[in-house]
């Protein structure tokens, strides 16, 4: 099946810091990337879908402007959590849709976890 | 506002017992339900349902949609501690836009 990566799979900054979050797409392009967060014993909160070429799309209550999001390539979407605090600390996780795929077929990177400090 | 409702929250059952989650769901343009498994990291893909009364199949797991009722079920037979997990119910709104669930946590003890 398409396979979906993220990097760093654990990152450890300090309050005040950027951290940026890489998602690839390794064996197909993906126009439309998608983005959640998952706190602790939660379920996945879709934040914001990040479109190849124009500007992402994000949903009521996440801030554009602490979450940067950028779709540079066909198989390539960055999320940057600018200046972190430690309430940002979580579990974010990209997916993407396959043209390959069953319609509505997501696959799931292994998720990025941030830990704020 | 659209909505994905997931019970129960959480399970404890002992090996070899069966269990049932449950998943409703008030979306608009539904267009299919999906069933993860998620251990540590990412959710692993287990089903997709887009047609009502058709059960799907995969070894001890099963599941079934009902769209007029707008509800799905999971079923876990003869379950195992590898089964221990979140399980989680996401809606496929439109294109590719996903909702998801509360998750159920499930606990297999030996």
């Amino acid at each position: 099946g398409a396979v979906v990566s993220q990097h760093p799979s654990r990152v450890i900054c300090k309050s005040g810091t950027s951290v940026k979050i890489e998602c690839r797409s390794l064996d197909f392009q993906a126009t439309t990337m998608f983005w959640y967060r998952q706190f602790p014993k939660k379920s996945l909160m879709l934040m914001a879908t990040s479109n190849e070429g124009s500007k992402a799309t994000y949903e009521q209550g996440v801030e554009k402007d602490k979450f940067l999001i950028n779709h540079a390539s066909l198989t390539l979407s960055t999320l940057t959590v600018t200046s972190a605090h430690p309430e940002d600390s979580s579990f974010y996780i990209c997916s993407a849709p396959t043209s390959g795929g069953a319609p509505n077929e997501q696959f799931f990177g292994p998720g990025t976890r941030l830990t704020v400090l | 506002e659209d909505k994905v409702v997931q019970s129960p929250l959480s399970l404890v059952v002992h090996e070899g017992d069966t269990v049932t989650l449950n998943c409703s769901y008030e979306v608009t343009n539904f267009r299919s339900l999906l069933w993860y498994k998620q251990e540590k990291k990412a959710p692993t893909f287990l089903f997709m349902l887009t047609s009502s009364g058709i059960e799907k199949k995969s070894g001890r797991l099963s599941s079934i949609l009902d769209k007029k009722e707008l509800f799905s079920i999971l079923n876990i037979t003869a379950t195992q501690t590898g089964d221990s997990a979140i399980y989680l119910c996401a809606v496929a709104s439109g294109t590719y836009k996903y909702i998801f669930g509360t998750g159920t946590r499930l606990k297999v003890l030996a």
